[in-house]
């Protein structure tokens, strides 16, 4: 069975970048699909902020801008999160999920706090 | 950015009625041959589950008491008997251009 599982700080100061390792098992992620990073702000809203293809490429949410990053290491089955300049309002959970329009395998979420 | 608005907000429906929620885009997101819709459950502390793609397609293993429906830009999802099982919050998802959420709907079983 796929599995995902996010892993990383859960406090990072303002200012700073934010790092997050999604882990796949089950899948090689170089096999096919996109593998994405999705946010859900307290309050509940959520944000797909972006993904990796199988083939290396990405796509970002434009309102993300220069900030965001997603990379990974086909060695180790694993992509990466990195979110720079900080602020308080990117304090949420943090999933990985796989999919290309819809997302079937999710990870559990990882709440990263952004404060001083 | 396609923005979807869920309606309602919260709703508490009696256990074994129908639970009707509405998913609003603000621009199509159907072709002729496909609704670019997506359907989540989202229980504490748990991820989004999928359950129906494509606006009408039921996930494998979904209970077929969930339904999707719709084209264009309105969209419902149907819970018919509602279980108590079924409290939760729901969300509709879009894949037409960059991926957007509804706000969510949390649903109540009385």
């Amino acid at each position: 069975d796929v599995q995902l599982q996010e892993s990383g700080p859960g406090l990072v100061k303002p200012s700073q970048s934010l790092s997050l390792t999604c882990s796949v098992t089950g899948y090689s992620i170089t096999s096919g699909y996109y593998w994405n990073w999705i946010r859900q702000f307290p309050g509940n809203k959520l944000e797909w902020m972006g993904y990796i293809s199988y083939d290396g490429s990405n796509n970002y949410n434009p309102s993300l801008k220069n900030r965001i990053s997603i990379t990974r290491d086909t060695s180790k089955n694993q992509f990466f999160l990195k979110l720079n300049s900080v602020t308080t309002e990117d304090t949420a959970t943090y999933y990985c999920a796989r999919g290309d329009g819809y997302y079937h395998y999710w990870g559990q979420g990882t709440l990263v706090t952004v404060s001083a | 950015d396609i923005v979807l608005t869920q309606s309602p907000a919260s709703l508490a429906v009696s256990l074994g009625q129908r639970a009707t929620i509405s998913c609003r885009a603000s621009q199509s997101v159907s072709t002729s041959s496909y609704s670019y819709m997506h359907w989540y459950q989202q229980k504490p502390g748990q991820p989004p589950k999928l359950l129906i793609k494509y606006a009408s397609n039921l996930e494998s293993g979904v209970p077929a008491r969930f339904s999707g429906s719709g084209s264009g830009t309105d969209f419902t999802l149907n819970i018919h008997p509602v279980e108590e099982e079924d409290t939760a919050t729901y969300y509709c998802q879009h894949s037409w251009e960059i991926r957007t959420f509804g706000g969510g709907t949390k649903l109540e079983i009385k």
